[in-house]
Protein backbone atom coordinates (compact mmCIF):
# COMPACT_ATOMS: atom_id res chain seq x y z
CA UNK A 1 0.00 0.00 0.00
CA UNK A 2 1.15 3.70 -0.87
CA UNK A 3 1.84 5.81 2.26
CA UNK A 4 3.37 9.38 2.42
CA UNK A 5 3.35 10.81 5.80
CA UNK A 6 4.28 14.50 6.31
CA UNK A 7 6.19 15.82 9.21
CA UNK A 8 8.13 19.26 10.65
CA UNK A 9 5.02 21.37 10.48
CA UNK A 10 4.50 23.76 12.89
CA UNK A 11 4.36 27.19 14.47
CA UNK A 12 7.21 29.81 13.08
CA UNK A 13 7.37 33.81 13.28
CA UNK A 14 7.58 35.64 10.05
CA UNK A 15 11.16 35.51 8.74
CA UNK A 16 11.46 32.24 10.23
CA UNK A 17 12.26 28.54 8.17
CA UNK A 18 11.39 25.54 8.68
CA UNK A 19 11.98 21.82 7.09
CA UNK A 20 8.96 19.53 6.13
CA UNK A 21 9.29 15.91 5.62
CA UNK A 22 7.48 13.32 3.90
CA UNK A 23 8.41 9.23 4.45
CA UNK A 24 7.30 6.88 1.59
CA UNK A 25 6.38 3.61 1.25
CA UNK A 26 4.96 1.16 -0.89
CA UNK A 27 6.41 1.40 -3.91
CA UNK A 28 10.01 2.12 -5.31
CA UNK A 29 10.15 5.75 -4.65
CA UNK A 30 13.47 6.44 -6.67
CA UNK A 31 11.23 5.47 -9.59
CA UNK A 32 9.02 8.36 -9.36
CA UNK A 33 9.07 12.16 -9.39
CA UNK A 34 7.69 13.95 -6.41
CA UNK A 35 5.77 17.11 -5.46
CA UNK A 36 4.67 19.48 -2.57
CA UNK A 37 1.15 20.75 -3.20
CA UNK A 38 0.02 23.46 -0.15
CA UNK A 39 -3.45 24.65 0.67
CA UNK A 40 -4.44 27.52 2.67
CA UNK A 41 -6.89 27.30 5.59
CA UNK A 42 -10.75 27.68 3.54
CA UNK A 43 -8.70 28.02 0.04
CA UNK A 44 -8.01 25.91 -2.85
CA UNK A 45 -4.76 24.06 -3.54
CA UNK A 46 -1.15 25.80 -4.94
CA UNK A 47 1.60 23.51 -6.07
CA UNK A 48 4.81 24.30 -4.73
CA UNK A 49 7.75 22.37 -5.95
CA UNK A 50 8.74 19.19 -7.63
CA UNK A 51 11.32 17.13 -8.33
CA UNK A 52 12.49 14.16 -10.58
CA UNK A 53 13.08 10.81 -9.82
CA UNK A 54 17.36 11.13 -8.74
CA UNK A 55 16.92 14.70 -7.71
CA UNK A 56 18.85 16.10 -10.09
CA UNK A 57 16.00 18.36 -11.25
CA UNK A 58 13.71 20.70 -9.65
CA UNK A 59 10.86 23.23 -10.62
CA UNK A 60 8.75 25.72 -8.39
CA UNK A 61 6.05 28.42 -7.85
CA UNK A 62 7.08 31.22 -8.57
CA UNK A 63 6.31 32.65 -5.10
CA UNK A 64 8.57 30.21 -3.85
CA UNK A 65 11.69 30.39 -5.99
CA UNK A 66 15.04 31.63 -3.98
CA UNK A 67 12.94 30.96 -0.90
CA UNK A 68 12.31 27.12 -0.78
CA UNK A 69 14.18 24.15 -1.42
CA UNK A 70 12.99 20.50 -2.44
CA UNK A 71 15.50 17.91 -2.70
CA UNK A 72 14.83 13.94 -1.79
CA UNK A 73 17.28 11.31 -0.03
CA UNK A 74 16.12 7.84 -2.24
CA UNK A 75 17.93 5.84 0.22
CA UNK A 76 15.90 7.16 3.70
CA UNK A 77 12.76 7.30 0.76
CA UNK A 78 12.04 10.65 2.02
CA UNK A 79 11.16 13.87 0.17
CA UNK A 80 11.89 17.17 1.71
CA UNK A 81 11.11 20.87 1.57
CA UNK A 82 13.24 23.76 3.03
CA UNK A 83 11.51 26.63 3.56
CA UNK A 84 13.38 29.62 4.14
CA UNK A 85 12.04 33.91 5.08
CA UNK A 86 8.24 32.57 5.85
CA UNK A 87 5.48 34.85 5.49
CA UNK A 88 2.04 35.06 6.77
CA UNK A 89 1.01 33.80 3.50
CA UNK A 90 2.94 30.64 3.32
CA UNK A 91 0.20 29.70 6.15
CA UNK A 92 -1.36 26.25 4.49
CA UNK A 93 -1.37 22.19 5.26
CA UNK A 94 1.70 21.12 3.05
CA UNK A 95 0.98 18.24 1.06
CA UNK A 96 3.19 15.50 -0.07
CA UNK A 97 2.74 13.86 -3.50
CA UNK A 98 3.88 11.57 -5.76
CA UNK A 99 4.17 12.40 -8.94
CA UNK A 100 3.16 16.06 -9.75
CA UNK A 101 6.62 16.44 -11.84
CA UNK A 102 6.81 15.87 -15.59
CA UNK A 103 4.01 14.41 -17.35
CA UNK A 104 2.88 12.57 -14.53
CA UNK A 105 -0.04 13.61 -12.38
CA UNK A 106 0.15 13.53 -8.54
CA UNK A 107 -1.20 9.65 -8.17
CA UNK A 108 -1.25 9.35 -4.49
CA UNK A 109 -0.76 12.02 -1.62
CA UNK A 110 -0.05 12.14 2.05
CA UNK A 111 -2.34 13.85 4.90
CA UNK A 112 -0.56 16.85 4.90
CA UNK A 113 1.12 18.68 7.59
CA UNK A 114 0.19 22.37 8.88
CA UNK A 115 2.69 25.07 8.47
CA UNK A 116 1.12 28.37 10.83
CA UNK A 117 3.28 31.36 10.09
CA UNK A 118 2.59 34.13 12.60
CA UNK A 119 4.30 36.44 15.49
CA UNK B 1 2.56 30.75 -16.18
CA UNK B 2 -0.41 28.70 -17.47
CA UNK B 3 -3.80 29.79 -15.71
CA UNK B 4 -6.53 27.31 -15.52
CA UNK B 5 -10.07 29.19 -14.83
CA UNK B 6 -12.32 26.50 -13.49
CA UNK B 7 -16.23 27.30 -13.96
CA UNK B 8 -18.62 27.12 -12.28
CA UNK B 9 -17.22 28.12 -8.44
CA UNK B 10 -19.58 26.57 -7.07
CA UNK B 11 -22.89 24.21 -8.26
CA UNK B 12 -25.93 22.91 -7.34
CA UNK B 13 -27.46 19.92 -8.17
CA UNK B 14 -29.09 16.79 -6.81
CA UNK B 15 -28.60 12.90 -6.57
CA UNK B 16 -29.58 12.18 -10.40
CA UNK B 17 -28.46 14.73 -11.83
CA UNK B 18 -25.74 15.03 -14.89
CA UNK B 19 -23.21 17.66 -14.21
CA UNK B 20 -20.47 19.24 -15.97
CA UNK B 21 -17.12 20.59 -15.00
CA UNK B 22 -15.71 23.14 -17.19
CA UNK B 23 -11.70 23.87 -17.10
CA UNK B 24 -10.62 26.51 -19.68
CA UNK B 25 -6.13 26.66 -19.88
CA UNK B 26 -4.95 30.10 -20.86
CA UNK B 27 -2.85 28.14 -23.47
CA UNK B 28 -2.68 24.44 -24.79
CA UNK B 29 -1.04 22.09 -22.07
CA UNK B 30 -2.19 19.32 -24.85
CA UNK B 31 -4.00 16.50 -22.55
CA UNK B 32 -2.18 17.20 -19.68
CA UNK B 33 -4.71 17.79 -17.49
CA UNK B 34 -5.68 16.01 -14.22
CA UNK B 35 -9.29 16.15 -12.13
CA UNK B 36 -8.99 15.67 -8.33
CA UNK B 37 -12.12 15.27 -5.32
CA UNK B 38 -11.65 16.56 -2.38
CA UNK B 39 -13.45 15.98 0.69
CA UNK B 40 -13.40 18.37 3.54
CA UNK B 41 -10.44 17.06 6.19
CA UNK B 42 -9.18 14.85 3.05
CA UNK B 43 -6.33 14.88 0.97
CA UNK B 44 -7.43 15.16 -3.15
CA UNK B 45 -7.94 12.08 -4.99
CA UNK B 46 -6.99 11.75 -8.58
CA UNK B 47 -10.04 10.74 -10.47
CA UNK B 48 -8.86 11.65 -13.85
CA UNK B 49 -5.52 11.64 -15.75
CA UNK B 50 -4.26 12.73 -19.13
CA UNK B 51 -8.17 14.39 -19.58
CA UNK B 52 -9.61 11.34 -20.49
CA UNK B 53 -7.99 7.91 -18.46
CA UNK B 54 -9.80 7.34 -15.13
CA UNK B 55 -7.94 6.14 -12.43
CA UNK B 56 -8.35 2.30 -11.18
CA UNK B 57 -11.41 1.77 -9.04
CA UNK B 58 -12.82 5.48 -9.70
CA UNK B 59 -16.79 4.92 -10.72
CA UNK B 60 -17.42 5.04 -14.52
CA UNK B 61 -20.14 7.88 -14.01
CA UNK B 62 -16.99 10.17 -13.84
CA UNK B 63 -15.70 11.05 -17.13
CA UNK B 64 -13.39 13.69 -18.63
CA UNK B 65 -12.88 15.31 -22.48
CA UNK B 66 -11.19 17.86 -23.91
CA UNK B 67 -7.13 18.71 -24.95
CA UNK B 68 -5.49 21.89 -25.55
CA UNK B 69 -6.94 24.54 -23.80
CA UNK B 70 -10.72 22.95 -22.73
CA UNK B 71 -11.84 20.61 -20.71
CA UNK B 72 -14.63 19.06 -18.81
CA UNK B 73 -15.33 16.69 -16.01
CA UNK B 74 -18.93 15.09 -16.36
CA UNK B 75 -20.36 12.97 -13.55
CA UNK B 76 -23.24 11.12 -15.57
CA UNK B 77 -25.56 10.63 -12.70
CA UNK B 78 -24.74 12.37 -9.07
CA UNK B 79 -24.71 10.17 -6.04
CA UNK B 80 -24.50 11.22 -2.46
CA UNK B 81 -20.52 10.35 -2.09
CA UNK B 82 -19.80 12.92 -4.90
CA UNK B 83 -20.60 15.85 -3.31
CA UNK B 84 -17.18 17.86 -2.76
CA UNK B 85 -14.94 19.96 -4.39
CA UNK B 86 -13.57 19.30 -7.57
CA UNK B 87 -10.08 21.04 -9.25
CA UNK B 88 -8.68 20.72 -12.56
CA UNK B 89 -4.85 20.56 -12.59
CA UNK B 90 -2.27 21.13 -15.93
CA UNK B 91 0.61 19.23 -15.08
CA UNK B 92 2.05 20.82 -18.85
CA UNK B 93 6.10 18.80 -18.38
CA UNK B 94 8.43 20.72 -16.81
CA UNK B 95 6.17 23.75 -16.26
CA UNK B 96 5.07 25.58 -13.66
CA UNK B 97 2.25 23.22 -12.44
CA UNK B 98 -1.26 24.84 -11.91
CA UNK B 99 -4.76 23.71 -10.28
CA UNK B 100 -8.06 25.81 -11.25
CA UNK B 101 -9.40 27.35 -8.37
CA UNK B 102 -12.24 24.66 -7.52
CA UNK B 103 -15.54 23.90 -8.09
CA UNK B 104 -17.27 23.15 -4.76
CA UNK B 105 -20.67 20.42 -5.56
CA UNK B 106 -23.18 20.81 -3.72
CA UNK B 107 -26.66 19.30 -2.62
CA UNK B 108 -29.61 21.16 -4.12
Amino acid sequence: EVQLVESGGGVVRPGGSLRLSCAASGFTFGNFGMSWVRQAPGKGLEWVAGVNYNGGTTTYADSMKGRFTISRDNAKNSLYLQMHSLRAEDTALYYCARGGWGITASDFWGQGTLVTVSS
Amino acid sequence: DIQMTQSPSTLSASVGDRVTITCRASQSISHWLAWYQQKPGKAPKLLISKASSLESGVPSRFSGSGSGTEFTLTISSLQPDDFATYYCHQYNAYSMYTFGQGTKLEIK
